[in-house]
């Protein structure tokens, strides 16, 4: 089965340093891997995905992450953070061996930038 | 264009009422997913449409719940008899579907923010 896990309920970082949201997968096949956001009262917003190809995945809002193979992790990345980024951030997987396109998402991460 | 809507975006019931929660996809997209998301919880799926196929229900949490999709497009999530661990926010996302290619994202609706007294 697949699974996803963030290991930190909240990331603290001040305007303008780097960030650093954790994501670890499981999976039987290869792993299709996603990025959320989540602003308060609103729906998910796609950040950005891994299918296949370059390790390193440039998304919206000037995000990336980092897929790793050998240490099942596909960490989001921001050089140099905003104060709009606060919100939360959720790290999807899909199973490439399954033939829907079903999303396991883990439980989160509230990312707060102070000023 | 139009992202995926949801109707109603709050809704307050009694506990052992039914409830109707509505769907509208994003035009052109064969895949349809209702998720639930209670407080300090993840996203949990609950079940997947893809065209006409038969759907996936495996996340569906016990048979007071059940959806459809008319016409591949609509899709309302019943719940019955609710009860209060029901409450949540419901979260409903499309997707253009394995004839697109697969592996796209999926676009999520606002939520319908569901509240059992």
């Amino acid at each position: 089965a697949q699974s996803v896990a963030q290991p930190e309920d909240q990331v603290n970082v001040a305007e303008g340093n780097p960030l650093t949201v954790k994501c670890t997968y499981s999976v039987s096949g290869n792993p299709y891997l996603f990025w959320y956001v989540q602003y308060p009262n609103r729906g998910l917003q796609f950040l950005l995905k891994y299918i296949t190809g370059d390790n390193l995945v440039k998304g919206s809002y000037g995000f990336e992450a980092e897929f790793n193979k050998s240490q099942t992790s596909f960490h989001l990345k921001k050089p140099s953070a905003l104060v709009s980024d606060s919100a939360l951030y959720f790290c999807a997987v899909r199973d490439g061996l399954t033939g829907f396109q079903k999303l396991v998402f883990g439980t989160g991460t509230r990312l707060l930038v102070s000023p | 264009g139009a992202g995926v809507s949801q109707s109603p975006s709050n809704k307050v019931t009694e506990k052992g009422k039914d409830v109707e929660l509505r769907c509208d996809p994003i035009s052109g997209h064969t895949a349809l997913y209702w998720y639930r998301q209670s407080l300090g919880q993840g996203l949990e799926f609950l079940i997947y449409f893809q065209g006409n196929s038969a759907p996936d229900k495996s996340g569906l949490p016990s048979d007071r719940f059940s959806a459809e999709r008319t016409g591949g497009s609509v899709s309302t999530l019943t719940i019955q008899r609710t009860q209060q661990e029901d409450s949540a926010v419901y979260l409903c996302a499309s997707s253009p579907g394995l004839l697109a290619g697969g592996h796209n994202e999926q676009f999520f609706g606002p939520g319908t923010r569901l509240t059992v007294l």
